[in-house]
């Protein structure tokens, strides 16, 4: 059973595309992330949602609005792409906020031309 | 600024030899440390964690903390060409309410 599972797992888009990426967690945990990999592998958070509530919301421009649409369950939804956008983004999940291990998804390859 | 940092490397080292890897933090209020690993193309995954000063060991693997100097390590005994990836070095900068943050890795090439 996968713990963390993301998709797409790529996602290849035209500047000024919508595009979302879906992430779930049947780990039971209360807490869920989106993190951002660039391409020098510098991991940084971007949002963090506990039981569908959002806690950190880091700097990070407003074309990007997670949802939550239960604790299992945090979608990324990106408009308006940029060049910049592309990453490798991961979904994570930890028991609470705070907790020691956070669990993280296969990540999704975002590409913008 | 919350930082933490770490020598991108590569740090190589020849099979069976201790690889050390570094890393120090800006935050002195940051209460627990942590080092995934992450293989190129996959995801990073928990392989220690620490919260007080002094050694944690876990196999051939043990990490040091030092909160005076706001460092901590960790050393791979016995390495292997399995372990050739790069590591992370995350904090917990405040505990409860907050997310890590993740230096910028070391790669570690360990060549049989």
């Amino acid at each position: 059973d996968t713990a963390v599972s993301q998709t797409p797992k790529y996602l290849v888009t035209q500047m000024g595309n919508d595009k979302s990426i879906k992430c779930e967690q049947n780990l039971g945990h209360d807490t869920m992330y989106w993190y951002k990999q660039d391409s020098k592998k510098f991991l940084k958070i971007m949002f963090s949602y506990n039981n569908k509530e959002l806690i950190i919301n880091e700097t990070v421009p407003n074309r990007f609005s997670p949802k939550s649409p239960d604790k299992a369950h945090l979608n990324l939804h990106i408009n308006s792409l940029e060049l910049g956008d592309s990453a490798v983004y991961f979904c994570a999940s930890s028991q609470k906020i705070g907790s020691n291990e956070q669990f993280f998804g296969p990540g999704t390859r975002l590409t913008v031309l | 600024q919350k930082e933490v940092e770490q020598n991108s490397g590569p740090l190589s080292v020849p099979e069976g030899a201790i690889a050390s890897l570094n890393c120090t933090y800006s935050d002195r209020g940051s209460q627990s440390f942590f080092w995934y690993r992450q293989y190129s193309g996959k995801s990073p995954e928990l392989i220690m964690f620490i919260y007080s000063n002094g050694d944690k060991e876990d196999g051939r693997f043990t990490a040091q903390l030092n909160k005076a100097s706001q460092y901590v390590s960790l050393l791979i005994r016995d390495s292997q060409p399995s372990d050739s990836a790069t590591y992370l070095c995350a904090v917990n900068p405040r505990g409860a309410g907050t997310a890590l943050i993740f230096g910028k890795g070391t790669t570690l090439s360990v060549s049989s």
